[in-house]
């Protein structure tokens, strides 16, 4: 199971942290692929990046290099980090597992607003 | 970048109607190419990946197929409980979600 959790409301020009912790298994060997997908309201989906286990991490370019995704295997979790977010953030944040995200969150919703 | 042009937008439909949606890739993603549904309010789950292969528990009613830059979701006869949005998503290079088809109903 993945469950996230994250500030809820934000303001313009802030860092976005959010957790994904995972349970039902150790992260270091339940997956291959550690997965962030974001959902602005009334919207599609939209691929953040995602990590893999070696390390290797990958981002929608459209972010402009502003996210960060890391693992704390120690807690068993992943987080994302984004930078400078706008209100053009503004959306449902998920974590999935898997190459294919078999496995999501419930989702947290993040709105940026001054 | 690979593009993926999902259609219909939306559609509507009856119960027990035939009910098909495209995804259409470019360049081709060869069979990496996954749908889900998401009904509102609840996170999206998959029910097909490798262009066909239907996941564990999903109604045999729907059905994917296709290849590397066309791929199809069917429902063959459409229940209450499929009235939902459908993405696809290609995951051959990198990861692209598809603008999603709301089905709605008739």
């Amino acid at each position: 199971q993945l469950q996230e959790s994250g500030p809820g409301l934000m303001k313009p020009s802030e860092t976005l942290s959010l957790t994904c912790s995972v349970s039902g298994g150790s992260i270091s060997s339940s997956s291959f692929y550690w997965g962030w997908i974001r959902q602005p309201p009334g919207k599609g989906l939209e691929w953040v990046g995602t990590l893999f286990y070696t390390g290797s991490t990958y981002y929608n370019p459209s972010l402009k290099n502003r996210a960060t995704i890391f693992v704390d295997t120690s807690k068993n979790q992943f987080s994302l980090r984004l930078r400078s977010v706008t209100a053009a953030d503004t959306a449902t944040y998920y974590c999935a597992s898997g190459n294919t995200f078999d496995v999501w969150g419930q989702g947290t919703q993040v709105t940026v607003s001054s | 970048d690979i593009q993926m042009t999902q259609s219909p937008s939306s559609l509507s439909a009856s119960v027990g109607d035939r009910v098909t949606i495209t995804c259409r890739a470019s360049p081709g993603v060869r069979n990496d190419l996954v749908w889900y549904q998401q009904k509102p309010g609840k996170a999206p789950e998959r029910l097909i990946y490798a262009t066909s292969t239907l996941q564990s528990g999903v109604p045999s009613r729907f059905s994917g197929s296709g290849s590397d830059t066309e791929f199809t979701l069917t429902i063959s006869s459409l229940q209450p409980e499929d009235f939902a949005t459908y993405y696809c998503l290609q995951h051959n290079s990198y990861w692209t979600f598809g603008q999603g088809t709301k089905v709605e109903m008739k």
